[in-house]
């Protein structure tokens, strides 16, 4: 089974410049998160997609930051325009039809993450 | 807000050695989890204890739980360079299943 694939694994732009990440989850995974980690501090929970439909967009930083999941498939996260402070690895993952185990615990399946520095 | 917060930040121990990290959190929650992540790969789910738990076993893992402290334990026993990695606790609460993540432990084991 194919895990969560990120892409790009690392992007290097400008200020003000725009990047898009995208994330494929696990095949049948409705939910799929984006987290964010910087500069070694705490990873970041940024928001998350219950199939198309946005269930938790509380930790997106602000509104330079787009996500979408047309389709219910793969998931973009759009920097617009990129700051400095943007920089980053931004992980996302999934996991399945309500998110639960028979324990009641929400396990998530990672991607590699795309590392963002913004110069 | 930041849930889980680990300590040490870093760790250094010989091979053969255990490894003891803890975690600490604010509110209630309904479970805890323990991920690690090798350089440049993603965070690989470990173990998973729940709220009415207090220890768990797999393989070399140990973890323990004390709701009353709002703290977790892992212990990994006989470090092998493998386990070279950051080790991050998760937690979830109330009816809210979104995991939340601290800074991670960085643990090195040297040969």
């Amino acid at each position: 089974e194919a895990g969560v694939t990120q892409f790009p694994s690392h992007s290097v732009i400008e200020k003000g410049q725009t990047v898009t990440l995208r994330c494929d989850p696990i095949s049948g995974h409705d939910n799929l998160y984006w987290y964010r980690r910087v500069m070694g501090k705490e990873i970041k929970f940024l928001l998350h997609f219950v199939k198309e439909s946005k269930q938790d967009e509380s930790g997106m930083p602000n509104n330079r930051f787009l996500a979408e999941r047309t389709g219910g498939t793969y998931s973009t996260l759009k920097v617009q325009p990129a700051e400095l402070e943007d920089s980053g690895v931004y992980f996302c993952a999934s996991s399945q039809v309500g998110g639960l185990l028979a324990s009641g615990a929400n396990v998530l399946t990672f991607g590699a993450g795309s590392r963002l520095t913004v110069l | 807000s930041q849930q889980g917060e680990e300590d040490p930040q870093a760790l250094s121990i010989q091979e053969g050695e255990n490894a003891t990290m803890n975690c600490s959190y604010k509110t209630s929650i309904n479970n805890l989890q323990w991920y690690r992540q090798n350089s440049g790969r993603g965070l690989v789910h470990l173990i998973l204890i729940r709220s009415n738990e207090r220890e768990k076993h797999s393989g070399r893992l140990r973890v323990t739980l004390d709701t009353s402290k709002k703290s977790s334990s892992l212990l990994i026993t006989a470090s092998r360079a493998a386990d070279t990695a950051s080790y991050f606790c998760a937690t979830d609460w109330c009816n809210d299943y979104k995991l939340s993540f601290g800074a991670g432990t960085t643990v090195t084991v040297r040969a």
